[in-house]
C-alpha cells in the first residue's frame, strides 16, 4: 500500500527552536510538494520539487524556512528559528510528472501538526 | 491569480439525502481538478480526479463534473451516510510548467443519522 509518510505526526516546541519535518514520498514519484494548512489561510503551497530540484519556493518565508531533498526518498522542511505564527499542519504530497507532460493526481501524507509556544 | 471558491462553507443534512457541493475557479487554464476529503485531524484523501478534457468522473456514490469554460465543478454525493461527514476540498492544478495545486476553502459536511 503505497503512501506518503510524514514524521513526526505532532511536534510541540518552544519559540526560537529549530524544527525539522520529514517526508518520504511514494516510491517512483518525481514531484514533491510542501503545503501548510491553517484555519485562516487554508492550504498554501510552500515549496515544490521535481526530480529533487527545487522549482518553486515562492510561498515560503525565506528567512526562516528551508526545504531540501537530500535523496529521492526523503524531503525535509526546516524552520529556524520557529515562531508561534508557524503553528499549523504541514502536509507533504507527491506525484508524477512524466516526460510527455502527463501528471498524476497528488497523494498527501497525514501531515505534521506543529505547535510553537 | 487563480482563486478557488467553495459553496456552501458548511452543510448539514439527514442521512439518505443526495447532495451537491460546488467549486468555482477564476482561471479556466487548468490541467485537472481534484476533489479531496479531509477528516478532522487527518490528511487529505483523494476522491476523484477530472482531467481538463473530461466532463465527469464517478466513483461509487460520488460523481464529479467539470465545466472548464464556466469555471465550475460539482461533487454529487448520492444517498449520504454519516460516514460521509468530513470536509471536502476541491483543488485545481494549473496548466503551467509545474503541478501547483490551488485549493478551495472547503465545505464542511455533517450527515446526521
Amino acid at each position: 500500500d503505497a503512501r506518503v509518510t510524514q514524521t513526526p505526526r505532532h511536534k510541540v516546541t518552544e519559540m526560537g527552536q529549530e524544527v525539522t519535518m520529514r517526508c518520504q514520498p511514494i516510491l517512483g514519484h518525481n514531484t514533491v510538494f510542501w503545503y501548510r494548512q491553517t484555519m485562516m489561510q487554508g492550504l498554501e503551497l510552500l515549496a515544490y520539487f521535481r526530480n529533487r530540484a527545487p522549482l518553486d519556493d515562492s510561498g515560503m518565508p525565506k528567512d526562516r524556512f528551508s526545504a531540501e531533498m537530500p535523496d529521492a526518498t526523503l524531503a525535509t522542511l526546516k524552520i529556524q528559528p520557529s515562531e508561534p505564527r508557524d503553528s499549523a499542519v504541514y502536509f507533504c504530497a507527491s506525484g508524477i510528472l512524466s516526460i510527455g507532460g502527463r501528471r498524476t493526481e497528488a497523494f498527501f501524507g497525514q501531515g505534521t501538526r506543529l505547535t510553537v509556544v | 491569480k487563480q482563486e478557488v471558491t467553495q459553496i456552501p462553507a458548511a452543510l448539514s443534512v439527514p442521512e439518505g439525502e443526495n447532495l451537491v457541493l460546488n467549486c468555482s475557479f477564476t482561471d479556466s487554464a487548468i490541467y485537472n481538478l481534484q476533489w479531496f476529503r479531509q477528516d478532522p485531524g487527518k490528511g487529505l484523501t483523494s476522491l476523484l480526479l477530472i482531467q481538463s478534457s473530461q466532463r465527469e468522473q464517478t466513483s461509487g456514490r460520488l460523481n464529479a463534473s467539470l465545466d472548464k469554460s464556466s469555471g465550475r465543478s460539482t461533487l454529487y454525493i448520492a444517498a449520504s451516510q454519516p460516514g460521509d461527514s468530513a470536509t471536502y476540498l476541491c483543488a485545481v492544478m494549473m496548466n503551467t510548467g509545474f503541478q501547483k495545486l490551488v485549493f478551495g476553502t472547503g465545505t464542511r459536511l455533517l450527515v446526521s443519522p
